[in-house]
């Protein structure tokens, strides 16, 4: 099945900083979204991305749809201490049927530190 | 407009009990997933359903599992007979149509 790489694992940074994170893909999405979930709750979506290159922006958050669809990457500029939590890429293949479940990376856990 | 509600939110279970999970996704969506996600990992996806009709059970085991969303009510998820394998917070999701899914809170099974 289709599988996501997701790194860094975790990252340490202190406030004020940018923060970049990145997926890639063994296979092609139609769709990339990033989620970011707090402790004891559920994912939150953050950006949606629909089309190869594409780079949106929400606020801080900048995102990009790799030119191959393997790939996203999502930066943070300006950290602030309630950026904490784990970061998820999810991929999905798209219209019809079961293309429309997420394929889930396994998180990047932020601290920033005050 | 709500968001998707999940109840309960902590559900502690003895082995070989019923595990019910309910979810009401957010007015208008008709499309429901469920997600599972075990400590420290990403959510694996179990199961798609819109109104009445199950359309990717893929990722949900074949045995002790199903899932149901009714035409009227929550979906619900129902795990028979738990075992300790089945502990983890399960997610509920739901969309308006294909993408940018919506997540509820979860709900953390504990089996004890």
């Amino acid at each position: 099945g289709q599988q996501l790489n997701q790194s860094p694992q975790s990252m340490f940074i202190q406030e004020g900083e940018d923060v970049s994170m990145n997926c890639t893909s063994s296979s092609i999405f139609n769709t990339w979204l990033w989620y970011k979930q707090d402790p004891g709750e559920g994912p939150v979506l953050l950006i949606a991305l629909y089309k190869a290159g594409e780079l949106t922006s929400n606020g801080r958050l900048t995102a990009q749809f790799g030119i191959t669809r393997k790939d996203s990457f999502l930066n943070i500029s300006a950290s602030i201490p309630s950026d904490v939590g784990i970061y998820f890429c999810a991929g999905q293949l798209g219209s019809g049927g079961s293309n429309y479940k997420l394929t889930f990376g396994k998180g990047t856990l932020l601290t920033v530190n005050p | 407009n709500a968001g998707v509600m999940q109840n309960p939110r902590h559900l502690v279970r003895r082995r070989g009990q019923e595990a019910r999970l309910r979810c009401s996704p957010m007015k208008g969506h008709s499309h429901v997933y469920w997600y599972r996600q075990l400590p420290e990992e990403g959510l694996k996806f179990m199961v798609y359903l819109q109104k009445e009709n199950i359309i990717d059970e893929s990722g949900m085991p074949k045995e002790r599992f199903s899932a149901e969303f009714p035409k009227e009510g929550p979906s619900i998820l129902r795990i028979q007979q738990v075992v300790r394998g089945d502990s983890a917070a399960y997610f509920c999701a739901s969309s308006p149509h294909s993408t940018e899914a919506f997540f509820g809170q979860g709900t953390r099974l504990t089996v004890v």
